[in-house]
């Protein structure tokens, strides 16, 4: 069965910096492409960070592009978002997601809140 | 960016009725389009990939069509587990961008 367990979340400040874990497990890690997804409280559904299966190709929408770094670590089954110079409007619920029959976001881990707060 | 608009926003809709939510694209995505479903506790789950491709394990009763820049979702006789969020997504170009969202809610 596939899984993915984020962790990492929590309050931070502005401006500081925060890394969020995805633990995959169920398949074999390193044969997928693996991305980030958030959801702002309230809000719908905005596509993060994508990442292919060796780490050499990286994709971000401008919103994030310079401050998040998506990364893998595939002896360890692990996805990784380093997420820097935090903002206000980087409050969210971060999931990890794997793509699936060749198309994104095939399986979804359950989330991790991160808030953005003085 | 490719916009996509989702619509109704939200639709009102009874047991066994059937529904359909419809998502436009701002241009052409070639049927790179999925539907996803979110469960009020955030639970998120792909129905639909490449426009018409039924997720294995999703019932019978969704399905997804459409072409160029018009999609849609149908659920043919809802039943109480349909009752919460769907989202498309394209990926037929960076950055990939979701629908707003359609709440489908009990009438």
């Amino acid at each position: 069965e596939v899984q993915l367990v984020e962790s990492g979340g929590g309050l931070v400040q502005p401006g500081r910096s925060l890394k969020l874990s995805c633990a995959a497990s169920g398949f074999t890690f390193s044969n997928y492409y693996m991305a980030w997804v958030r959801q702002a409280p309230k809000k719908g559904l905005e596509w993060v960070a994508t990442i292919s299966t060796s780490g050499s190709r990286t994709y971000y929408p401008d919103s994030v592009k310079g401050r998040f770094t998506i990364s893998r670590d595939n002896a360890k089954s692990s996805l990784y978002l380093q997420m820097n110079s935090l903002k206000s409007e980087d409050t969210a619920t971060y999931y990890c997601a794997r793509r699936h029959y060749g198309s994104p976001f095939g399986y979804w881990g359950q989330g991790v809140m991160v808030t953005v707060s003085s | 960016d490719i916009q996509l608009t989702q619509s109704p926003s939200t639709l009102p809709a009874s047991l066994g009725e059937r529904v359909t939510i419809s998502c436009r694209a701002s241009q052409s995505i070639s049927n790179s389009l999925n539907w996803y479903q979110q469960k009020p506790d955030g639970t998120v789950k792909r129905l639909i990939y490449s426009t018409s491709t039924l997720e294995s394990g999703v019932p019978s009763r969704f399905s997804g069509s459409g072409s160029g820049t018009d999609y849609s979702l149908s659920i043919s006789s809802l039943e109480s587990e349909d009752f919460a969020m769907y989202y498309c997504l394209q990926y037929a170009t960076y950055p990939w961008t979701f629908g707003g969202g359609t709440k489908l809610e009990l009438k």
